[in-house]
């Protein structure tokens, strides 16, 4: 089954410690992105890759970190920096280009105590 | 700057009849529109899209009308049923921008039995 997968779907951290979001994808897409979403608000853009090795900060980019070392995975590390870690972590991938939609894991709930 | 925006929060509709969410837009750019479905603790789930070169797309019980001049769309569902309870996040992307994709707030759905 082709698809999206985020481990863990609940993750407890205390906080000043750097904690990283699991994101593998078998769709063979290009194209990765990390959103975030906070209650009633939409999706923020965090990070996004359209290449291996390659990745650019979306419109809330402080205090995270991203890696691209494989098609298939895109980890996202939430560091100590980030003022309001807690929420709800959403990975996406597409195929390259416009036009196209994304396709979305099953979210990562982080809380930080 | 909110670019993508759903005014309202929350619609509450009876079985069987028509539901329909709304969606503004600032940036004329755009020229790929999107409506998501999103069940809580999960991901969102893609729905129906439209290319700004068309006014209407339809997939059975959805619509997604497209009005340029206005910079406005919207979402029909016809006819309701309580398994389309659920938050709708409408979603826009311009051609070099690939699947990123600005979100809306949302609109929580309500069908009544």
């Amino acid at each position: 089954d082709g698809g999206i997968t985020q481990s863990p779907k609940y993750l407890f951290r205390k906080e000043g410690q750097n904690v990283t979001l699991s994101c593998e994808q078998n769709l063979n897409h290009d194209a990765m992105y990390w959103y975030r979403q906070d209650p009633g608000q939409g999706l923020r853009l965090i990070y996004y890759s359209q290449i291996v090795n390659d990745f650019q900060k979306g419109d809330i980019a402080e205090g995270y970190s991203v890696s691209r070392e494989k098609k298939e995975s895109f980890p996202l590390t939430v560091t100590s920096a980030q003022k309001n870690p807690t929420a709800f972590y959403l990975c996406a991938s597409s195929i390259q280009g416009g036009n196209t939609e994304a396709f979305f894991g099953q979210g990562t709930r982080l809380t930080v105590v | 700057d909110q670019q993508v925006k759903q005014n309202s929060p929350s619609l509450s509709v009876q079985e069987g009849r028509i539901s329909i969410l709304n969606c503004d837009y600032t940036n004329s750019m755009f020229d790929y529109f999107l409506w998501y479905k999103k069940y809580p603790a999960e991901g969102p789930t893609f729905l129906i899209s439209i290319s700004s070169i068309k006014d209407k797309n339809e997939d059975g019980r959805f619509t997604v009308f497209l009005n340029k001049s206005a910079k406005h769309l919207s979402l029909h569902i016809v006819p309701s049923q309580p398994g389309d309870s659920a938050v709708y996040f409408c979603a826009a992307s311009w051609g070099t921008s690939g699947s990123r994709l600005t979100f809306g707030e949302g609109t929580q759905l309500t069908v009544n039995p």
